[in-house]
């Protein structure tokens, strides 16, 4: 069965401090594979989508970073984390266009 | 470009009432739309979706979602919603142009508060 794995779970960083945060998927391969964010009461802000290994779509400009060096390896990274880093990371995956999204279980980050 | 509306913030009901949550979308294309919900402090889990076919989509958990493209809308209805459907649930289109495949737009969400 595919499933979708997400690390990790909580993370309190200080500013300026890196950030790496992985995703993982099984079951699957070549999925397109994305990074959002959900701030405080707010919707899901989509940041990076990767069709393939090494291919990386950004969406807004920001103070992050993605990179698939695997098939089903997902990384978002920052070499500075500012304050307005702060909130909830979702990876997900989609197995062609009439799948929606599987999500994985987010990883709270608070920068401090 | 595509934009879901989920025009209502937050929906207190009752225990054993009926829910539906709105959801209007503009899209150029054929849309494809889902419903997810999300419980706190978790990932999203996917309702249901629509692609074609019968505009009535069954889901999981007891949901249905009607489309109707003279409106632009995809609701979300329970018939009698249980404490544990408490959560928040979010719209979502995408397509099959080349700008949109694969990218879904979600709407800011709506929270369900459901009181005994």
């Amino acid at each position: 069965s595919q499933t979708i794995h997400q690390w990790p779970a909580t993370l309190v960083q200080p500013v300026g401090s890196p950030l790496s945060l992985e995703c993982t998927v099984e079951g699957t391969s070549n999925p397109n594979l994305y990074w959002y964010r959900q701030a405080a009461g707010r919707g899901l802000q989509l940041l990076f989508y990767s069709v393939g290994i090494g291919q990386i779509s950004s969406e807004v400009p920001q103070n992050l970073s993605a990179s698939r060096p695997q098939d089903r390896q997902f990384i978002l990274s920052s070499k500075k984390l500012l304050l307005s880093d702060s909130g909830f990371y979702l990876c997900a995956y989609r197995q062609g266009p009439w799948n929606g999204y599987t999500f994985g279980s987010g990883t709270r980050l608070t920068v401090v | 470009a595509q934009s879901v509306t989920q025009p209502d913030i937050h929906i207190t009901v009752s225990e054993g009432a009926s829910l539906e949550l709105r959801c209007n979308y503009s899209y150029g294309a054929t849309p494809y739309l889902f419903w997810y919900v999300q419980s706190p402090g978790q990932g999203l889990q996917l309702l249901l979706k629509y692609f074609s076919g019968d505009t009535l989509v069954q889901g999981i958990k007891g949901f249905e979602a009607e489309f109707k493209r003279s409106q632009s809308s995809f609701n979300l209805r329970k018939p009698s919603v249980h404490w544990s459907d408490a959560a928040e649930y979010f719209c979502a289109v995408g397509g099959m142009t080349t700008d949109s495949w694969g990218k879904l737009q979600f709407g800011a969400g709506t929270q369900v508060v459901v009181t005994p």
